[in-house]
Parts: structure tokens; C-alpha cells; sequence
């Protein structure tokens, strides 16, 4: 099977722009979820889709907000970007229903806010 | 709120040491446990997990994790590392109750050959 893809692997983006991510799970997973990397604040999860229903969600401002479609890929967005939002996203997809289970990573998104 | 907690940000070692990095958790409930390991310019990739059973659990190549319930530890250990062995570990803790994994901030290993 293939893995996780992510595009676009490399994003430059400005302050206060908007920015939308991309995640196609492996196949006949169903949930998909995302999380911010930063060397000062290490994984820090965003959120979880499960069948095009958000199940969590973390402590992030409701700038970042996704979506999962019918396929199970699933879409981030991040809306007036912030300096501090320059980091690499990973997007991890899971077979079960439970989040708890084995989660397979994407190469992720690095995005570099200037 | 629930933590995960690595003692060490960053190791180095000699090739045939032996390697315990320290993963501390803060939650009073029932976990499951992993430890996910990124090679250079490769994903996250799983290591090892424990869900239930016997408290000592056998990953890949070579690894092993140990939960002590009563010290809310799951430390990673190997008995001789390699050069390839040289990546960054996560500790991740998946509270039950509320489904979510929150991850350790890592430990960056370089092993020296």
C-alpha cells in the first residue's frame, strides 16, 4: 500500500495570508490527523477526523481549522498567518476507530511564514 | 492537564552503548503507550507500543520499553546501539478517557561510530 502523502511538501507563505494543506491517507484508512512540529514545542496534535466528523481537537486557536472528505482525505487550513505558525505539519492516518491505535506519518508540510 | 515528559533533549553515544531514554507521564488513568522514532529525512515511523499485557514490550530493531505503572514511566531502552540507531524518539501517551495522544517533545540521539 502506499503511505501517507502530503502536499505540498514546501510552503512559503506571508504574514496574514491563508494557507491550506493537503493529506490523502493510506488506503482504507479512515482517520486522519494532523499535528503541528516545532523544535522549541516538539508534536503538538491539532486535530482528528474520523469519517468526515471531527472527533478532537487540540489547543489551537480556531484559526486552524480541516475537514475530511468522503474519500478520507482530509484538508488543513490556516486562515491571517502568524510568524509563530512557521513549523512542519504531519498528517498521520489511522485504520481503527479508536485514536489510540498505530498512527502512520506523512513526510509532512514545512511551512515558513515570513 | 495530561503531560508527557523526556528527561533527555538530546544524547550522544558511542556505538555497543547501551541506551535508556527516560519518558515520565502525568495522567491517573488507564494509557496506552508508544514510542515513535524519526530517521534522518525519513516519517515518524512506530517503534513499539503497549496497550495491556506484559509490561515489557519488544519493538523494532532491537528495542525494548518498559511500563512501570506505579512510577507512570515508560523508558526505551536497547542494549547496544548502532550508528544507525542515530534519529529522534518520541514518547506518546494516548489517555483512554480522552482519546488523545499527546506527544513527548523528543530526544535527539546521535550515536558516534
Amino acid at each position: 500500500k502506499a503511505g501517507v502523502t502530503q502536499t505540498p511538501r514546501y510552503l512559503i507563505k506571508t504574514r496574514g495570508q491563508q494557507v491550506t494543506l493537503s493529506c490523502s491517507p493510506i488506503s482504507g484508512h479512515r482517520s486522519v490527523s494532523w499535528y503541528q512540529q516545532t523544535p522549541g514545542q516538539g508534536l503538538q496534535f491539532l486535530f482528528e477526523y474520523f469519517s468526515e466528523t471531527q472527533r478532537n481537537k487540540g489547543n489551537f486557536p480556531g484559526r486552524f481549522s480541516g475537514r475530511q472528505f468522503s474519500n478520507s482525505r482530509s484538508e488543513m487550513n490556516v486562515s491571517t498567518l502568524e510568524l509563530g505558525d512557521s513549523a512542519l505539519y504531519l498528517c498521520a492516518s489511522s485504520d481503527t476507530t479508536r485514536m489510540g491505535d498505530t498512527q502512520y506519518f506523512g513526510p509532512g508540510t514545512r511551512l515558513t511564514v515570513l | 492537564a495530561q503531560s508527557v515528559s523526556q528527561h533527555n533533549h538530546h544524547v550522544i553515544l558511542s556505538e555497543a552503548a547501551s541506551l535508556e531514554l527516560g519518558c515520565n507521564y502525568s495522567y491517573g488513568g488507564t494509557v496506552n503507550l508508544f514510542w515513535y522514532v524519526q530517521y534522518p529525512g525519513q516519517h515518524l515511523q512506530l517503534l513499539l507500543k503497549y496497550f495491556s499485557g506484559d509490561p515489557l514490550v519488544k519493538g523494532i530493531k532491537g528495542f525494548e520499553a518498559e511500563f512501570i505503572k506505579s512510577k507512570f514511566s515508560f523508558n526505551l531502552r536497547k542494549p547496544s546501539v548502532q550508528w544507525s540507531d542515530t534519529a529522534e524518539y518520541f514518547c506518546a501517551v494516548n489517555a483512554l478517557r480522552d482519546d488523545k495522544i499527546i506527544f513527548g517533545k523528543g530526544t535527539r540521539l546521535h550515536i558516534l561510530p
